[in-house]
């Protein structure tokens, strides 16, 4: 079965420290991988995909197969990445269905 | 990307009754995905809607608890039925963004407080 796994539930760093949430995910096949991030009063919305090996909001997230991580990591943590971050495996088979970790709250501290 | 206007955002609800939540797209999408979100939990899939098809559940979750309809590629409804405090969560439908590879738009989620 699909599983990922967050193991943070609350990760404070201070403002322009280096920040990173861990993700680990169990999976057969290839994954897509997504982080999503909610901030306050807000939609959940994507934050990044690992296909596209791209950097919003100057973060990013490599995966590592061998270690079957995908993590997120920024350099420099801003108080407004003050949020709640979802780690997301899009599924194999039938029918493309997203599965969330149980989600990481960052809190940047000024 | 898609827009998806949810309805109600927020409600309140006696225990026993049925609450109907809807989800309009600004745009025609294959398959629409509920989601419930309990106090403190990350997101569980409750179904995917497929228009013209029953609505596919997954484990824990059933019709008679949960009807939903896709009357078309644009429009979605879940039922909350014969609710009981334990149904108080926040529920959310998702599509599939076409302008972006497999990733997922959200409706700004319909919190539902069972009293």
């Amino acid at each position: 079965a699909q599983r990922v796994t967050q193991p943070e539930k609350l990760l404070s760093v201070f403002k322009g420290a280096p920040v990173e949430l861990k993700c680990n995910y169990s999976y057969s096949g290839s994954p897509e991988l997504f982080w999503y991030v909610q901030y306050s009063r807000q939609r959940l919305q994507l934050l990044l995909r690992h296909i596209s090996r791209e950097s919003i909001k100057g973060f990013t997230a490599d995966l590592n197969k061998g270690e079957t991580s995908f993590h997120l990591k920024k350099p420099f943590a801003q108080e407004e990445d003050s949020a709640m971050y979802y780690c997301a495996p899009l599924g194999a088979g039938g029918y493309q269905k997203v599965t969330f970790g149980t989600g990481t709250k960052l809190q940047v501290i000024p | 990307s898609a827009v998806i206007s949810q309805k109600p955002s927020r409600d309140i609800c006696q225990r026993g009754t049925s609450l109907t939540i809807q989800c309009q797209v600004d745009s025609q999408v294959t398959m629409m995905f509920w989601y419930r979100q309990q106090p403190g939990q990350s997101l569980t899939l409750i179904a995917t809607a497929n228009q013209g098809s029953e609505a596919t559940y997954e484990s824990g979750f059933v019709i008679d608890k949960f009807p939903i309809s896709r009357p078309n590629l644009t429009f979605s409804t879940l039922t909350v039925s014969n609710m009981s405090p334990e149904d108080s969560s926040i529920y959310l439908c998702s599509v599939e963004d076409s302008a972006v590879y497999y990733g997922y738009t959200f409706g700004s989620g319909t919190r539902l407080t069972v009293v």
